[in-house]
């Protein structure tokens, strides 16, 4: 059984672009959520996927957007890059037995960005 | 609205010494509270998950503790070594399916 990944492990992009980062999910999981991580800081609620419907999103404006596919791995877009989306960017997949709020949480090492 | 904090923000201890690591919440209202650890440049470990009806999980020589009425939980590491070097966040899972998270406590065992 494969864990979460996450490609690419680093990237570099400037301010004004767009990026894309992909997840994989663990086998067998349905649920999916990314978290941006400040450093220093505890990770920041984005949004999460359940069957590949957005069914939960925290404090961050529409130009992040998300995908999940089929097979349940997942996209986090981001565009017009400020230099303050310089993070962390995790995804953690679930399986949502009893339904998406019950179910333990399993992460990937994460995407560093860097904007400059 | 939610807030999650952890204290202390560091921690170092002699290898071999019990310890205990705070995590507090503002609003009862959780589904669940899981502890993790990261350690540097990585991603996180899920290490225990506790759901709201239950008290206590064990895992090793860890063992966490949830008081929901105290809007508190408790991770207790016993028999440090110098591989628990880490930082170790709580999360709390609400009704809108968030992750509610502390900013962690880093810790040091020192040999």
């Amino acid at each position: 059984e494969t864990g979460v990944t996450q490609s690419p492990t680093h990237l570099i992009k400037t301010r004004g672009q767009q990026v894309t980062l992909r997840c994989s999910s663990q086998s067998g999981h349905n649920t999916v959520s990314w978290y941006q991580q400040a450093l220093g800081q505890g990770p920041q609620f984005i949004f999460q996927y359940y069957r590949e419907e957005e069914n939960g999103r925290g404090n961050f404006p529409p130009r992040f957007s998300g995908l999940q596919f089929p097979n349940y791995s997942s996209e986090l877009n981001v565009n017009a890059l400020e230099l303050d989306d310089s993070a962390l960017y995790l995804c953690a997949s679930s399986l949502a037995k009893q339904g998406p709020r019950y179910n333990e949480q399993f992460f990937g090492p994460g995407t560093r960005l860097t904007v400059l | 609205k939610q807030e999650v904090t952890q204290i202390p923000a560091a921690l170092s201890v002699p290898e071999g010494e019990n310890l205990v690591l705070n995590c507090s919440f503002t609003d009862s209202a959780i589904y669940n509270l899981q502890w993790f650890r990261q350690d540097p440049g990585k991603g996180l470990t899920s290490l225990l998950l506790i759901q709201s009806s239950q008290r206590e999980q064990t895992s090793g020589r860890l063992n966490a503790s949830l008081d929901k009425s105290s809007g508190r939980s408790t991770l207790y590491i016993a028999a440090s070594q110098p591989g628990d070097s880490a930082t170790y966040l709580c999360a709390v899972r609400n009704g809108n399916y968030q992750l509610i998270w502390g900013a962690g406590t880093k810790l040091i065992i020192k040999p």
